[in-house]
């Protein structure tokens, strides 16, 4: 169990609609990263989050946004949806204290674009 | 550009026997290297960092070493068992700090 969970954990949306995707987890996680993983591929890193501020980011283009919030949930924003994005949205956080390059994963969103 | 690449063939094995994984990497020189094993429609599981000062690194039946100079990290699961079936990931620490993923060696262990 890493204590991190993801809300929701199937979504359907329709080309050029916007969607929401969120990740909560234990106190004190105060790095969260997300990652796009389309079907037989590896994650691709989107982007960082440290102390609610973006702290480094992917090949992804602006409409992919995130906020990370002091109760160390965090949200991933995708504008104007593209088939392309169909995929699984993961999102990681690293331990609060001791090993900081080890991270602990949530069980993902499946995102559908039709 | 940083480049990961694992087997993109699935391994097949029987039970008992030594899976053997490859992961290969280019362009950069990473301070460490880390290996994931992914079940389908589940999030990423960490099993092992190795570091680029260490040649091997072990856990139960696990084994990974990281060669520098050839650039290549090898995963071994010793006496594998149908359990052990499932995708596994390398990744590496880019130049910005963030991880970098291969695309995964799906593992089919037949007992």
């Amino acid at each position: 169990e890493t204590g991190v969970t993801q809300s929701p954990t199937h979504l359907i949306k329709t080309r050029g609609q916007q969607v929401t995707l969120r990740c909560s987890s234990q106190s004190g996680h105060n790095t969260v990263s997300w990652y796009q993983q389309a079907l037989g591929q590896g994650p691709q890193f989107i982007f960082q989050y440290y102390r609610e501020e973006e702290n480094g980011r992917g090949n992804f283009p602006p409409r992919f946004s995130g906020l990370q919030f002091p109760n160390y949930s965090s949200e991933l924003n995708v504008n104007a949806l593209e088939l392309d994005d169909s995929a699984l949205y993961l999102c990681a956080v690293y331990p609060a204290s001791g090993d900081q390059e080890t991270q602990y994963f949530g069980p993902g969103t499946r995102l559908l674009v039709l | 550009s940083q480049k990961i690449e694992q087997n993109s063939e699935a391994l097949n094995i029987q039970e008992g026997k030594t899976a053997t994984l490859t992961c290969n990497y280019t362009n950069y020189s990473p301070a460490y290297l880390q290996w994931y094993r992914q079940d389908p429609g589940r999030g990423p599981v960490f099993l092992l960092l190795i570091r680029e000062n260490e040649k091997e690194k072990r856990k139960e039946r696990l084994k990974v070493t990281f060669d520098t100079t050839l650039k290549q990290s090898l995963f071994h699961i010793t006496a594998s068992q149908p359990a052990d079936s499932a995708t596994y990931l390398c990744a590496l620490e880019s130049n910005t700090g963030k991880l970098i993923f291969g695309q995964g060696t799906t593992l089919q262990v037949k007992p």
